[in-house]
């Protein structure tokens, strides 16, 4: 089973709404990471939050880490139709690489 | 700087036939990894070179799979001989990091490899 698992695997909302998905792992990291995926493009980073950070904001961006619960959110707010894309996120066991979870498919609606 | 650039973008080939996947990380990055892309089996690592050397193969499915990289500027992934299951968008990543310490990963547009 994966180390970092996604949630849901598929997310469809209406622009303007937020999104929240889901991300648990299984062992301790060093740091966790989301990256974004737009259809037939390469992956593109977006935030890395460390084991010791509860929490980061990148502009609509929001990334909690919850190490007693192994989960970690993204947050999107106010969704707009070109965040439209899978989103991964990634966890480094301390000192072995990054592990990427299945995605969730997000489908923001005009 | 331009990113990491990857070569071909789509190759077609069939069976049997030897692919050869290129890329250039991006200039003064230590880490270069090769992930591998299916609907099956979402993104796989398979093999890291940290200042050239490969460091971890254990993602490289058999024999088939080779990956060199001859000087900090090019890295090659080559598939001989190709199957069918070997179809998958095929990623390349540069990284800052050091070994061990894995910073954010900079990733190329995929090269999209169909095998018939």
């Amino acid at each position: 089973s994966q180390q970092g698992e996604e949630d849901p695997q598929a997310l469809s909302i209406q622009e303007g709404e937020n999104a929240t998905m889901n991300c648990s792992y299984k062992t301790s990291i060093n740091n966790l990471q989301w990256y974004r995926q737009n259809s037939g493009r390469g992956l593109v980073h977006l935030i890395l939050i460390r084991s010791n950070e509860r929490e980061k904001h990148s502009g609509r961006l929001r990334v909690t880490l919850d190490t007693s619960k192994k989960s970690s959110s993204l947050l999107i707010t106010a969704s707009r139709a070109a965040d439209t894309a899978s989103y991964f996120c990634a966890t480094e066991i301390y000192g072995q690489n990054f592990v990427f979870g299945p995605g969730t498919r997000l489908s923001v609606l005009p | 700087d331009a990113g990491v650039i990857q070569s071909p973008r789509h190759e077609v080939t069939e069976m049997g036939q030897e692919v050869t996947l290129r890329c250039k990380p991006i200039s003064g990055h230590n880490s270069l990894f090769w992930y591998r892309q299916t609907m099956m089996r979402g993104l796989e690592l398979l093999i890291y070179f940290n200042n050239n050397v490969p460091i971890d193969d254990s993602g490289m499915p058999e024999d088939r799979f080779s990956a060199k990289m001859p000087n900090a500027s090019f890295s090659t992934l080559k598939i001989q001989p190709s199957e069918p299951r070997d179809s998958a968008v095929y990623f390349c990543a540069s990284s800052p990091g050091e070994t061990g310490i894995q910073e954010t990963q900079y990733f190329g547009p995929g090269t999209r490899l169909l095998v018939l």
